[in-house]
């Protein structure tokens, strides 16, 4: 059964900085690219990021770039989000998928809140 | 960036009743490259509908997707109570990988 389980979400000061991580199973993960996906509360999605399943092709959204860097850790099964200079605007529940450009996203982990407030 | 808009924003209909939900995209979309995932209070996205007309392992079959190039449809042949929920259209064949704003379906 496939599973994507994240973690690292919480409350961070704006400027502050956060690490999420999605740890993966059920599936070859270094076959597969991974995307982080964010929703904003009461709002719709948003790919932030995407990382390919050797990990040195990535991508961010314009909203992100220079501020979020995505990897993986292929031994580890897990991709992680480094998300610096956190801002208001990314206050959302952060959402690890599988797939990614020409991969369709068929799996989803349940989420981690990140809010970022004085 | 391709934009996907989402008509209507809502849909309120009862159950029983056939709903039809369109996505049109700013520029033409590989229909093998387009998507459509339900999304519940509190749940992460649930994958619909790939490849346009594809359905995902154990979606029923009055769900059913059509279309091409730059106009997409999602019908719900008769609706269950379990169908109420949001619905976002997705392109995932170009960078940067875009959603509809999301189309929510509510019960009259």
């Amino acid at each position: 059964e496939v599973q994507l389980v994240e973690s690292g979400g919480g409350l961070v000061q704006p400027g502050g900085s956060l690490r999420l991580s999605c740890v993966a199973s059920g599936f070859t993960f270094n076959s597969y690219s991974m995307s982080w996906v964010r929703q904003a509360p009461g709002k719709g999605l948003e790919r932030v990021s995407g990382i390919g399943g050797s990990g040195t092709a990535t991508s961010y959204a314009d909203s992100v770039r220079g501020r979020f860097t995505v990897s993986r850790d292929n031994s580890k099964n897990t991709v992680y989000l480094q998300m610096n200079s956190l801002r208001a605007e990314d206050t959302a529940i952060y959402y690890c998928a599988r797939g990614g450009v020409g991969v369709i996203s068929d799996y989803w982990g349940q989420g981690t809140l990140v809010t970022v407030s004085s | 960036e391709i934009v996907l808009t989402q008509s209507p924003g809502t849909l309120s209909l009862s159950p029983g009743e056939r709903a039809t939900l369109s996505c049109r995209a700013s520029q033409s979309v590989s229909s093998s490259y387009f998507a459509w995932y339900q999304q519940k209070p509190g749940q992460a996205p649930r994958l619909l509908m790939y490849g346009t007309s594809s359905r995902a392992t154990g979606v029923p079959d009055r769900f059913s997707g059509s279309g091409s190039g730059t106009d997409f449809t999602l019908t719900i042949s008769r609706l269950e109570p379990e169908d109420f929920a949001v619905y976002y259209c997705q392109q995932f064949g170009t960078s940067p990988i875009t959603f509809g704003q999301g189309t929510r379906l509510e019960m009259k």
